[in-house]
């Protein structure tokens, strides 16, 4: 069984700031992760993934992750808010084996102000 | 055309009609697969199937069902609709030789059920 817990249902950020969203992870299996962006009234974009290379997983728009196996997290960060990283964040795991599917977070959604 | 195509994007439905959503893929996936998003849950998976002659019951799969016609066509079906089936619904196709970090999302169906 596989599922992930994202700590904040809403995170407010001033522009400039630094991003930091949480996600927490049960597998009983090394897992794989990832983060999904989703823009108001859009699709799901895959910001990046962690597949068991590079603990420090890089994506699009300047996110990044970093995979902490000791604390079961892959909490998604960003130096530096824009006002156009407001947006849904969810988080998601599934796993190596040939059977698995994808099981989200129940998503964070960050609002950037001026 | 997109990889992924869902339709219709949008649909308003009465309590207790039948209705069908469609989906369709380009990429040449065995594996597709029905979520629900609904705000404050996430994304939660309600059919899937790995290949044409497989179909599997998710997390929520109460109340629907599913047809896999061919490789590239997985219809999702409310026999009879109902309010709180009102969410948006996405499907999902996966590269099955890439532990799940393959999936390519349609643009979602937004049902109303009044």
């Amino acid at each position: 069984a596989q599922s992930v817990t994202q700590l904040g249902s809403h995170v407010s950020v001033s522009e400039g700031a630094l991003v930091l969203l949480r996600c927490n992870y049960s597998s009983s299996v090394p897992p794989y992760l990832f983060w999904y962006v989703q823009y108001p009234n859009q699709g799901l974009q895959l910001l990046l993934k962690y597949t068991s290379a590079a603990t420090l997983v890089k994506g699009i728009n300047g996110f990044e992750a970093e995979f902490k196996k000791s604390e079961t997290s892959f909490h998604l960060t960003k130096p530096s808010a824009h006002m156009s990283d407001a947006a849904e964040y969810f988080c998601a795991v599934s796993t190596p084996t040939g059977y698995s599917t994808l099981t989200f977070g129940k998503g964070t959604m960050l609002l950037v102000s001026p | 055309d997109a990889d992924v195509t869902q339709t219709p994007r949008n649909r308003i439905t009465k309590t207790g009609k039948r209705i069908m959503l469609e989906c369709s893929q380009t990429k040449g996936h065995d594996r597709m697969y029905w979520y629900r998003q609904d705000p404050g849950l996430g994304l939660r998976l309600i059919y899937y199937s790995f290949d044409v002659k497989d179909i599997n019951k998710g997390e929520i799969s109460d109340g629907y069902s599913v047809s896999r016609q061919a490789q590239a066509k997985f219809s999702l079906s409310l026999e009879s609709a109902i309010p709180n089936q009102t969410a948006l619904y996405f499907c999902a196709t996966s590269d099955p030789g890439r532990g799940g970090y393959g999936y390519t999302f349609g643009s979602g169906t937004r049902l109303t059920v009044v």
